[in-house]
């Protein structure tokens, strides 16, 4: 079955470094997200991307982050400058189509296992 | 009032048992409901999807949406230690032509053999 692939799935930064987390979505899929999930806290929307650009960003994702779908395949969420409150799950998901097209189940998200970041 | 309140548990029942997990929202604009479960350090898996107030069964599990009452549940019948995880009920509403989903903080349910 597809499914959605993270790497790293722990990684451990200094504060102030720039961190790059990289997702490769299900193949067919053309909506990609980030969320992240403090210890012991929601799951949190980041930010959507579709036909490689920003449709929507929450105000956690401000302008330290950035994404990007350098290829066909991979989707990376980029922090310049970590602080030590980035620590966090990072998970990426992605949908075949969006709300009002196709199938109803086609705009389900699929979430990847997650990485790790821990600022220290 | 959080946009999407959940009790967090811990839930704990025997194996066997009916289990029942809910969330409230606030948000009248949400149309879409979706409950995943979450093992621990695992990223969320998409057990139900609905869109319309009723109900929809899938083997052991049924999601109920009350739209007029802004409440949603999900049913485990017959639970076994398997479904023992975190229960998050998540929620969206259209946002251009993709969607956000908003979370609910999880329901930590242990099924005891």
């Amino acid at each position: 079955e597809p499914e959605v692939t993270q790497t790293p799935s722990h990684q451990v930064t200094q504060m102030g470094q720039e961190v790059i987390l990289r997702c490769v979505p299900i193949s067919n899929h053309l909506y990609f997200y980030w969320y992240r999930q403090i210890l012991g806290q929601k799951v949190e929307f980041l930010v959507s991307f579709y036909n490689n650009e920003i449709s929507e960003k929450s105000e956690i994702f401000d302008d330290q982050f950035s994404v990007e779908r350098p290829d066909g395949s991979n989707f990376t969420l980029k922090i310049r400058s970590t602080k030590l409150e980035d620590s966090a799950m990072y998970f990426c998901a992605s949908s075949e189509s969006g709300v009002g097209q196709g199938r109803g189940e086609a705009y389900e998200q699929y979430f990847g296992p997650g990485t790790r970041l821990t600022v220290t | 009032q959080k946009e999407v309140e959940q009790d967090p548990g811990p839930l704990s029942v025997p194996e066997g048992a009916i289990v029942s997990l809910n969330c409230t929202y606030s948000n009248s604009a949400f149309q879409y409901f979706m409950w995943y479960r979450q093992y621990s350090r695992k990223g969320p898996e998409l057990l139900m999807y609905t869109y319309s107030s009723g109900n929809k069964e899938d083997g052991r599990f049924t999601a109920q949406v009350d739209k007029s009452s802004k409440y949603i549940s999900l049913f485990i019948r017959d639970s076994q230690p398997s479904d023992s995880a975190t229960y998050l009920c998540a929620m969206s509403v259209q946002l251009g032509s993709n969607y956000k989903l908003t979370f609910g903080k999880g329901t930590l349910l242990t099924v005891n053999p």
